[in-house]
């Protein structure tokens, strides 16, 4: 299985500020990788699709990149609705699997 | 609008069974692979089964193989989890997830609101 890594676990940054996550899979995942977004007591909401597609309904500083075995999300400045838990998740082969998460709060 | 609205969880002795429900609304249901996801209580998420748009296709995480059957009703909009054999282990929220077109399904663009599986004795 692949095994999705995700760094750091827990994120503090300012409103306003940049805020950078990492995933890492165990094997090449091509472009085949999902971000998705957490919030406290509701479903997870896809975000980010094939590496650096953003979903609808998510604003333009969300952005996405990387291929292979490393990926960054980016979100370039950070608005109040944006602290949440962020996920990684390859489909590239089964079965499909999810990173840890990044526990993204307001410092 | 789309919607995905899952039913059917509870309490659970270990070794019982459970069968969950995910209504379909607002898309052409039969068309889309779907999915379940689970997260245990205050952890990540893990992906459970997956299952082709016309159900010729299956497939299942290591962790629940043998145990849980996925299935689908294209006529009633209804996505199925049979769950037998319950460990205490598989106590978590179990979301439906809509995938793509194609098979494998790629990325999971709507998401149920869940349903808690409690496994206790």
């Amino acid at each position: 299985e692949i095994v999705m890594t995700q760094s750091p676990a827990t994120l503090s940054v300012s409103p306003g500020e940049r805020a950078t996550l990492s995933c890492w899979a165990s094997q090449s995942v091509s472009s085949n990788l999902a971000w998705y977004q957490q919030k406290p007591g509701q479903a997870p909401r896809l975000l980010i699709y094939d590496a650096s597609t953003r979903a609808t309904g998510f604003p333009a500083r969300f952005s996405g990149s990387g291929s292979g075995t490393d990926f960054t999300l980016t979100i370039s400045s950070l608005q109040s609705e944006d602290f949440a838990v962020y996920y990684c998740q390859q489909f590239n082969k089964w079965p499909y699997t999810f990173g840890q998460g990044t526990h993204l709060e307001i410092k | 609008e789309v919607q995905l609205l899952e039913s059917g969880g509870g309490l659970v002795q270990p070794g019982g069974s459970l069968r969950l429900s995910c209504a379909a609304s607002g898309f052409t249901f039969s068309s889309y692979a779907m999915n379940w996801v689970r997260q245990a209580p205050g952890k990540g998420l893990e992906w459970v089964s997956g299952i082709s748009s016309g159900g010729g296709s299956t497939n299942y995480a290591d962790s629940v193989k043998g145990r849980f059957t996925i299935s689908r009703d294209n006529s009633k909009n209804t996505l199925y989890l049979q769950m037998n054999s319950l460990r205490v282990e598989d106590t978590a929220i179990y979301y439906c997830a809509k995938g793509g077109k194609r098979w494998p399904p790629g990325a999971f663009d709507i998401w149920g609101q869940g349903t808690m599986v409690t496994v206790s004795s």
